[in-house]
């Protein structure tokens, strides 16, 4: 099982609408990423949010952590077939004596002109 | 800047063969090293970390092993391959104030 859930896993639309994704767990995480990654590649950081119920813009992404810090969303605005990539949340979590960085399974988001 | 070079890109290997990927880090001292794999619609699951040279914690068990002969210097290695070894492979490093940054991944196939 995931610690952390993404939803959706898949997410086709049209350019210029809008969309929403989320990153719920019943754990709580002392911050949570938001990693882009393009096919072939290694992912690469878009946000870090740490404090619960912290709002962060980056253009037209607008991340959210949730109150609790237990989950977070991704929305943009006015999507563009430059978004497309696999979305990945990630928490961040004190185990072990060192900090682990624990990753949903993505959402893939396809935008088509 | 600091950069992460991990290699080969691509892989194919017969089972039972043995493996060695290498990843370097520069411009950055004493970092945290990682190795993770990633699968079809599962995320990137971790597969070893390290705090230093010589020192590496597994996270799942498994047929790899990992070693950090140098501080910048990070290898995930096989004895012998098995199928489901398959896989998309990368490297990481953090110093624990920003984000993870990632190589650009090593497919390995194991034929």
């Amino acid at each position: 099982t995931q610690l952390l859930e993404q939803s959706p896993q898949f997410l086709s639309i049209q350019e210029g609408e809008n969309l929403t994704v989320y990153c719920n767990s019943s754990s709580v995480f002392s911050s949570l990423q938001w990693y882009r990654q393009e096919p072939g590649e290694g992912p690469v950081l878009l946000v870090t949010v740490v404090t619960g119920g912290e709002v962060k813009k980056l253009k037209r992404l607008t991340f959210q952590f949730g109150d609790a810090r237990k989950d977070s969303s991704l929305h943009i605005t006015a999507a563009q077939p430059g978004d497309t990539g696999l979305y990945l949340c990630a928490g961040v979590m004190f185990s072990g004596g060192y900090n682990k960085l624990i990753f949903g399974a993505g959402t893939r988001l396809a935008v088509h002109p | 800047s600091q950069t992460i070079h991990q290699w080969p890109a691509t892989l194919v290997q017969p089972v039972g063969s043995p493996l060695s990927l290498e990843c370097t880090v520069e411009g950055t001292s004493n970092p945290n090293l990682y190795w993770y794999r990633q699968a079809a619609g599962r995320g990137l699951q971790l597969l070893f970390y390290s705090v230093g040279i010589g020192q590496i914690s597994s996270e799942v068990p498994q047929n790899l092993s990992a070693s950090r002969p140098q501080d910048r210097q990070f290898i995930l290695s096989s004895k012998k391959l098995l199928l489901s070894d398959s896989g998309f492979y990368l490297c990481a490093w953090s110093n624990g104030r920003r984000g993870y940054t990632f190589g650009s991944g090593t497919r390995l196939t194991v034929v």
